[in-house]
């Protein structure tokens, strides 16, 4: 069964703080893997990862796949309070009708002043 | 540019009925997927369009139908509706992939 795994369920961290959310997944023909923040509705893209060890980077965010292990992180140095967000992964793999996308239920990341 | 726009914004049906929603993406895209988001599932995909064309399907039952009109707005219907379809359904749009997909703010789906 594909699934999509993320940890930890919840984080709670200072400003200032350095965090590490992990993402693993198990597909069949995985093609990409998409990072999304999620404030209030709608999910926002911040990264599309379809090679191993080339980091994507934005600002003070930024991840790396590793398609041998089967997963990936996502790391934000110096966390701000508008960091706080549910932060969602997602794997786009193809199958019998199309390529589908798996999510994991997020990692929520509150960031306390 | 404006971004992706949902509506209704909220709705409420009783079991039994239908519903249709609505999708217009980014101008410009021609990429629009479906996905369902509650509490206890997450966020579950639906399915795509691209160029009117049902590209990719998730693992829903066939009351979950979905088209792409010309213009590339979308809409997405639920038949039968049932209490567990009560969810957030989001549209996100693409034009390309490796861009990722932008989402609206959702539908709020309540059934009783």
């Amino acid at each position: 069964e594909d699934k999509v795994v993320q940890s930890p369920l919840s984080l709670v961290v200072h400003e200032g703080d350095t965090v590490t959310l992990n993402c693993s997944y198990e597909v069949t023909n995985f093609r990409s893997l998409l990072w999304y923040k999620q404030e209030k509705k709608a999910p926002t893209f911040l990264f599309m990862l379809t090679s191993s060890g080339i980091e994507k980077k934005s600002g003070r965010l930024s991840s790396i796949l590793d398609k041998k292990e089967l997963f990936s992180i996502l790391n934000i140095t110096a966390t701000q309070t508008g960091d706080s967000a549910i932060y969602l992964c997602a794997v786009e793999a193809g199958g019998r009708t199309g390529n589908q996308f798996y999510f994991g239920t997020g990692t929520s990341l509150t960031v306390i002043p | 540019k404006a971004g992706v726009t949902q509506t209704p914004r909220y709705l409420i049906k009783t079991r039994g009925q239908q519903v249709t929603l609505s999708c217009s993406p980014i101008s410009g895209h021609r990429s629009v997927s479906w996905y369902q988001q509650t509490p206890g599932q997450g966020l579950q995909f639906l399915f795509e369009y691209f160029s009117e064309t049902q590209r990719n399907k998730g693992n829903f039952p066939g009351r979950f139908s979905g088209r792409q009109f010309s213009n590339s707005r979308s809409e997405m219907n639920v038949s039968t509706l049932e209490l567990g379809d009560s969810a957030l359904y989001l549209c996100a749009s693409s034009d390309r992939v490796d861009y990722g997909y932008t989402f609206g703010s959702g539908t709020r789906l309540t059934v009783v």
